[in-house]
């Protein structure tokens, strides 16, 4: 089994579509919680940090529920910039390598 | 500000071919990570250094993957006798340093552009 677990997609939505990823963690240790967008071709970028009281920023909320080991990322609005590959990301306990999903592709289409 | 580096963006290797391939992080960053992307997957970590000590290697798939940060700052990661399975992006990350294991002091990680590595 996977350690980190996500849908890979795609996702194909029209502009204005609000879209929501969930992803599941093997690990109860686990220590800190991420989503990170990446481009065709590109590096990893972080998105945003989730915490177990939730956080948004802007368009973007993101939930976590340490008891079911799961996260999630909303995206209200969509924009056809935010077609890209969403990496849900965890850290154990006792380092800080990202231990990475194998993505969701979200495709924003006009 | 100059992001992490990487070079060379692309390479094509001969299999059995030994290859290098070079990080520059984020001046004065502590930390620095290599991980491996394959096509269609998450970057999986490979090793992490802290200046020049090389504190986990877990992530080294064989023995013919090395890596060093002699002066605490540039990295190279070696490949040696490449085989296919090594084609693959190869990424590099570097952190401020290491704030321990509370929830939202994770240093953020900045990547590089990554090097292509193809193998035939």
């Amino acid at each position: 089994r996977k350690e980190v677990e996500q849908d890979p997609g795609p996702f194909n939505v029209p502009e204005g579509a609000t879209v929501a990823f969930n992803c599941t963690y093997s690990n109860s240790a686990s220590q800190s919680f991420f989503w990170y967008r990446q481009d065709c071709r590109k590096e990893p970028k972080l998105l945003m940090s989730v915490y177990s009281s939730g956080n948004e920023d802007g368009r973007f909320t993101a939930q976590l529920n340490r008891a079911s080991q799961y996260i999630s990322l909303l995206i209200r609005d969509s924009k056809l910039s935010d077609s890209a590959t969403y990496l849900c990301v965890v850290t154990w306990e006792y380092g800080n390598k990202l231990v990475f999903g194998a993505g969701t592709i979200l495709r924003v289409k006009s | 500000g100059a992001g992490v580096s990487q070079s060379p963006r692309y390479k094509v290797a001969k299999r059995g071919q030994d290859v290098a391939l070079r990080c520059d992080p984020i001046s004065g960053h502590v930390s620095l990570f290599w991980y491996q992307q394959a096509l269609g997957q998450g970057p999986e970590f490979l090793t992490y250094f802290q200046n020049e000590a090389q504190l986990d290697k877990s992530g080294l798939p064989s023995d013919r993957f090395f890596a060093e940060r002699p002066e605490g700052s540039v990295s190279t990661l070696k490949i040696q006798r490449t085989q296919q399975e090594d084609s693959a992006v190869y990424l590099c990350a570097s952190s401020l340093g290491f704030s321990g294991g509370i929830q939202g002091s994770q240093e953020t990680q900045y990547f590089g552009p990554g090097t292509r590595l193809l193998v035939l």
